[in-house]
């Protein structure tokens, strides 16, 4: 029963493709993210959906798109990849969009670009 | 703007010694905190969490983490490391529009035997 789960785990593609990833959760959770994780280990956030809405876009590139069809879901679509974009990407969720809730991480899907 | 210090990129430490990850946030209002812990491979896993009351809080798999405010910091602490505690940790504050997480750099722990 894994609370977050994400796929591919694993995604290996040329530069100028579009891919996606997706993301679920079980947990009933309102408010999902995603976070990416560069070579160096630093983690920072992209988007948060509260209930299928927007609420944080952290200055993303327009070649990422996330879409939410529903509270359980939230898929990342990444257009034109560029070799920059090689990285392990995060999808988390938790009960609320504030502070003081904690958030729950699925295991990563790690980009490689080519 | 909220931030996150993790001074120390790499630690070593003993089996059976005692561990500390030092963490410092600079944040406007009141800290929501958290500590992490990423093993090989695999997504993050909350250790423990401050939000208010006790600064001293106790997390799972014997870890517990003391809040002080007058040095901005919030350090991770084991009495006593297994070799399963070879990871990788994160510290991060939590926001509270959105529950945006900042964190920190990562420390990365390697267990001698």
């Amino acid at each position: 029963d894994t609370a977050v789960s994400q796929t591919p785990k694993y995604l290996v593609t040329q530069m100028g493709n579009d891919k996606s990833i997706k993301c679920e959760q079980n947990l009933g959770h309102d408010t999902m993210y995603w976070y990416k994780q560069d070579s160096k280990k630093f983690l920072k956030i992209m988007f948060s959906y509260n209930n299928k809405e927007l609420i944080i876009n952290e200055t993303v590139p327009n070649r990422f798109s996330p879409k939410s069809p529903d509270k359980a879901h939230l898929n990342l679509h990444i257009n034109s990849l560029e070799l920059g974009d090689s990285a392990v990407y995060f999808c988390a969720s938790s009960q609320e969009s504030r502070a003081n809730t904690e958030a729950f991480f699925g295991q990563g899907t790690r980009l490689t670009v080519v | 703007a909220q931030s996150v210090t993790q001074p120390d990129i790499h630690i070593t430490v003993s089996e059976g010694a005692s561990l500390e990850l030092r963490c410092n946030y600079s944040y406007g209002a009141t800290p929501y905190l958290f500590w992490y812990v990423q093993s090989p491979g695999q997504g993050l896993q909350l250790l423990l969490k401050y939000f208010s009351g006790d600064t001293l809080v106790q997390g799972i798999k014997g870890f517990e983490a003391e809040f002080k405010r007058s040095q901005s910091s919030f350090n991770l602490r084991k009495p006593s490391v297994h070799w399963s505690d070879a990871a990788e940790y994160f510290c991060a504050v939590g926001q509270a529009a959105g529950n945006k997480l900042t964190f920190g750099g990562g420390t990365r722990v390697l267990v001698k035997p």
